[in-house]
């Protein structure tokens, strides 16, 4: 069965440094997310993207966040200047190719802030 | 936005017992995830449910859209069920596909 696959699968960095997630979505999908849970929370919207383009966003979503498609199989998270409150696992996940469909889970990048 | 309920918010079972976990929404769906995330992180996809029922085997889910509710039955539990089951449903709002996740249950099986 297709999955979602996401890369690295634990990454800590100092506070202030660029991070960028990677993540590889099904192959035939065309909507794709991020997500966020902090520890011991509960799992939030961060953003979704469509058409190469953001179509959603939540509050969490600031300037310090930016999505990217660089390429036809890669969707990349990347945060700017981190924060020790940045510390979460993330997950990118995926749907489609129709409107509506079920959404796809990654294992998740825990990031780790020091 | 939507609001999701999810209860109980623990639950511990023996071995071999039967359960039932509940998902309440405030506002209408037209789809609703339940997700099993394991004690390593990883979230997996149980059912895909907008309404009626499903059995995958051991586990089967029920959701009524019209009362905003939805079910998730596990039977003969195993230690490896121990995890947190959480529901979703989509934001409310025309084209919105974000999903808003409850609090989740978290189920500890013991032997």
């Amino acid at each position: 069965e297709p999955e979602v696959t996401q890369t690295p699968s634990h990454q800590v960095t100092q506070m202030g440094q660029e991070v960028i997630l990677r993540c590889v979505p099904i192959s035939n999908h065309l909507y794709f997310y991020w997500y966020r849970q902090i520890l011991g929370q509960k799992v939030e919207f961060l953003v979704s993207f469509y058409n190469n383009e953001i179509s959603e966003k939540s509050e969490i979503f600031d300037d310090q966040f930016s999505v990217e498609r660089p390429d036809g199989s890669n969707f990349t998270l990347k945060i700017r200047s981190t924060k020790l409150e940045d510390s979460a696992m993330y997950f990118c996940a995926s749907s489609g190719p129709g409107q509506g469909q079920p959404q796809h889970f990654g294992d998740g990048t825990r990031l780790s802030i020091l | 936005g939507i609001q999701v309920e999810q209860s109980p918010p623990d639950l511990i079972l023996q071995e071999g017992a039967n359960s039932t976990l509940r998902c309440n929404f405030s506002d209408s769906v037209n789809n609703l995830q339940w997700f099993h995330q394991n004690p390593w992180g990883q979230l997996i996809n149980l059912f895909y449910i907008p309404s009626g029922t499903k059995q995958n085997g051991r586990l089967s889910a029920t959701t009524v859209a019209t009362e905003r509710y939805s079910l998730l039955y596990i039977s003969s539990s195993q230690t490896t069920d121990s995890g947190v089951y959480f529901c979703a449903v989509p934001h409310s709002g025309a084209g919105s596909y974000q999903l808003t996740f409850g609090k989740g249950t978290k189920l500890s099986v013991i032997p």
